[in-house]
């Protein structure tokens, strides 16, 4: 069983461009969720994608937009990079649907580490 | 959104049970408690979760309070490898999706 694999691991910018990050889900997962996490903090989740649509977000601005494709795989695209863009973001793959005991298994990738100077 | 408190910090001795304390007093009925943890910023690995009862699997104990307001995270023999940021995480749900919503972690260090 792979887990969950994210490229590339870092990646530097310059403010006002354009950013791909990608993310390959564990076997047997169909959904995935990005996360971003800022220095000294926890991860807060930017939005999820189920059946190559997006189909929850969080507080993030629409400059941040994803894809889903047919095998399962993700980009997160972010549009004219500001400065607080820099964090780790981080890709977690899960199975949509209602498991045994209601179990949603996240597997988290390692991360890309994005710095925007 | 459901919200946790985790102390900032804590320490342990190797060898030692670590206890890990949550406050989650916002969560609603069907929200599941998740624990991760995180090492040198890595991705968070999973160690456990649950909705009411306690749970035990061979990494960790977790223990919810009647109230469900609060949980403990046991590490009975704490190591070295231990030693990482360890979050307490509400599984918050919505129509057609889930969100997992992490606390600012404890920072545990286990000493020889």
């Amino acid at each position: 069983e792979t887990g969950v694999t994210q490229s590339p691991t870092h990646l530097i910018k310059t403010r006002g461009q354009q950013v791909t990050l990608r993310c390959s889900s564990q076997s047997g997962h169909n959904t995935v969720s990005w996360y971003q996490q800022a220095l000294g903090q926890g991860p807060q989740f930017i939005f999820q994608y189920y059946r190559e649509e997006e189909n929850g977000r969080g507080n993030f601005p629409p400059r941040f937009s994803g894809l889903q494709f047919p095998n399962y795989s993700s980009e997160l695209n972010v549009n004219a990079l500001e400065l607080d863009d820099s964090a780790l973001y981080l890709c977690a793959s899960s199975s949509h649907g209602t498991l045994p005991g209601g179990n949603y298994g996240y597997t988290f990738g390692s991360g890309t580490r994005l710095t925007v100077v | 959104d459901a919200k946790t408190t985790q102390p900032p910090s804590m320490d342990c001795a190797e060898g030692r049970a670590a206890n890990l304390p949550c406050n989650h007093s916002t969560i609603s009925g069907n929200e599941y408690v998740y624990w991760y943890r995180q090492i040198h910023s890595q991705g968070p690995q999973y160690i456990i979760h649950g909705l009411k009862n306690n749970e035990t699997n061979e990494m960790a104990s977790l223990i919810i309070t009647e109230d469900r307001k609060s949980s403990t995270l046991i590490l009975p023999h704490a190591t070295l490898r231990d030693t990482a940021v360890y979050y307490c995480i509400v599984r918050v749900a919505y129509t057609g999706f889930q969100k997992l919503v992490f606390g600012t972690g404890t920072r545990l260090l286990v000493s020889p």
